[in-house]
């Protein structure tokens, strides 16, 4: 069974980073056939996607237009986990944030949410 | 960017109910079409991918179809648990986008 365990500060103010982690058990963040995917919620966006990261040989990484300025999504294989940043954050940024293994590209679990709410 | 439009946004429905939402993309393609099924406060939940496909553990109530540039979610018999709001996602082209979402709410 896979799980996906969020961790991070759900506030944050204006012009800094935003930082989370997913701790994923069951399943690798090296895994040939899996992607690991940072996805937002909030009433004026809907669920936009972010971006993901991912392993084929090599590590690759894609990302939305929205956000490809200011983000960055990494995995650490020592601890099977993966983050994101995002960076220079406006109160626009403010979302319920998840993270979700994409097999490859729908997604079969979600960690459990972060509410991250930028301060101005 | 595909832009994938449901509807209705929101639906009033009884338990027993056959329910319907449809989602429409701006593009057409294939079957790269995934539902989700979501509950306040949490995550949410994969029901349906390649337009049709059952995940494994959703109730056979369930059932997705179409291609092209409408797809349809169904539920053949409303149950108490099924009231939440609905998700269709394409995974066609990146970036993935999801629609607006469709509210199921007690009649």
């Amino acid at each position: 069974q896979v799980q996906l365990q969020q961790s991070g500060p759900g506030l944050v103010k204006a012009s800094q980073t935003l930082s989370l982690t997913c701790a994923i058990s069951g399943d690798s963040v090296s895994s040939n056939s899996a992607a690991w995917n940072w996805i937002r919620q909030s009433p004026s966006r809907g669920l936009e996607w972010l971006g993901r990261t991912y392993y084929r040989s090599k590590w690759y990484d894609d990302y939305s237009v929205s956000v490809k300025s200011r983000i960055s999504i990494n995995p650490d294989t020592s601890k099977n986990q993966f983050s994101l940043q995002l960076n220079s954050v406006t109160p626009e940024d403010t979302a319920v944030y998840y993270c979700a293994r994409g097999t490859p590209d729908h997604f079969d679990y979600w960690g459990q949410g972060t509410l991250v709410t930028v301060s101005s | 960017d595909i832009q994938m439009t449901q509807s209705p946004s929101t639906l009033s429905a009884s338990v027993g109910d056959r329910v319907t939402i449809t989602c429409r993309a701006s593009q057409s393609f294939s079957t790269w079409l995934a539902w989700y099924q979501q509950k306040p406060g949490k995550a949410p939940k994969l029901l349906i991918y390649k337009a049709s496909s059952l995940e494994s553990g959703v109730p056979s109530r369930f059932s997705g179809s179409g291609s092209g540039t409408e797809f349809t979610l169904t539920i053949s018999s409303l149950q108490p648990d099924d009231f939440a709001t609905y998700y269709c996602q394409q995974y066609n082209s990146y970036p993935l986008t999801f629609g607006g979402g469709t509210k199921v709410e007690i009649k």
